[in-house]
């Protein structure tokens, strides 16, 4: 069985930072493009950042671009990312989910973790 | 970047309705569209993906329409189940956009 558990979330100051964890099982982790999507509250679901199988390729919208840097580490089967700078805005549950894809592209995602809430706020 | 929009936004139906959620695209993506559905609290459920091709375990009463920028996402008999918020999401290029979300009420 798939299982995706985030991990790290909590109260920042602005300014601040985090890092986010994603312990993944019952898959080859290191066979998947892996996925962070977000969901601020009452907003709808916004992709934030993935990462190809060995690291070699990731993107990041815009808005987080210089301040979240999302990284994997393969024997451990985990997903990280580490966010800097957070704003206010950045305030959501993120969401670590599994890409389909086992090849060199990404598509869309099949697994998704219950998420861990992130709060900036002083 | 490419736009994803939903409409509506909400709709409220009966159990037993048939039930569309268009999701248009600012440019065309082909069929690279899939569709998932959540629910309060919860993590989102995959549904659709290729725009039509159903999910494994999704039940039949789902389906998925549509090339280039129109999609449709289509439940032919509501269930109470299926109340949930919906969002299309596009896998043509970066960034990765969602639609906004159709929220399905049970009247």
């Amino acid at each position: 069985e798939v299982q995706l558990v985030e991990s790290g979330g909590g109260l920042v100051q602005p300014g601040g930072s985090l890092r986010l964890s994603c312990a993944a099982s019952g898959f080859s982790f290191s066979g998947h493009w892996m996925t962070w999507v977000r969901r601020a509250p009452g907003k709808g679901l916004e992709w934030v950042a993935n990462i190809k199988q060995d690291g070699s390729e990731k993107y990041y919208v815009d808005s987080v671009k210089g301040r979240f840097t999302i990284s994997r580490d393969n024997p451990k089967n985990s997903l990280y990312l580490q966010m800097n700078s957070l704003r206010a805005e950045d305030t959501a549950v993120y969401y670590c989910a599994r890409d389909r894809s086992t090849s060199s592209w990404s598509l869309f995602f099949d697994y998704w973790g219950q998420g861990t809430l992130v709060t900036v706020s002083s | 970047d490419i736009q994803m929009t939903q409409s509506p936004s909400t709709l409220s139906a009966s159990v037993g309705d048939r039930v569309t959620i268009t999701c248009r695209a600012s440019q065309s993506i082909s069929s690279w569209l899939a569709w998932y559905q959540q629910k309060p609290g919860k993590a989102p459920k995959f549904l659709i993906y290729q725009a039509s091709s159903l999910e494994s375990g999704v039940p039949s009463r789902f389906s998925g329409s549509g090339s280039g920028t129109e999609f449709i996402l289509t439940i032919s008999s509501l269930q109470p189940d299926d109340s949930a918020t919906y969002y299309c999401q596009h896998y043509s290029g970066y960034p990765r956009t969602f639609g906004q979300g159709t929220k399905v009420e049970i009247k």
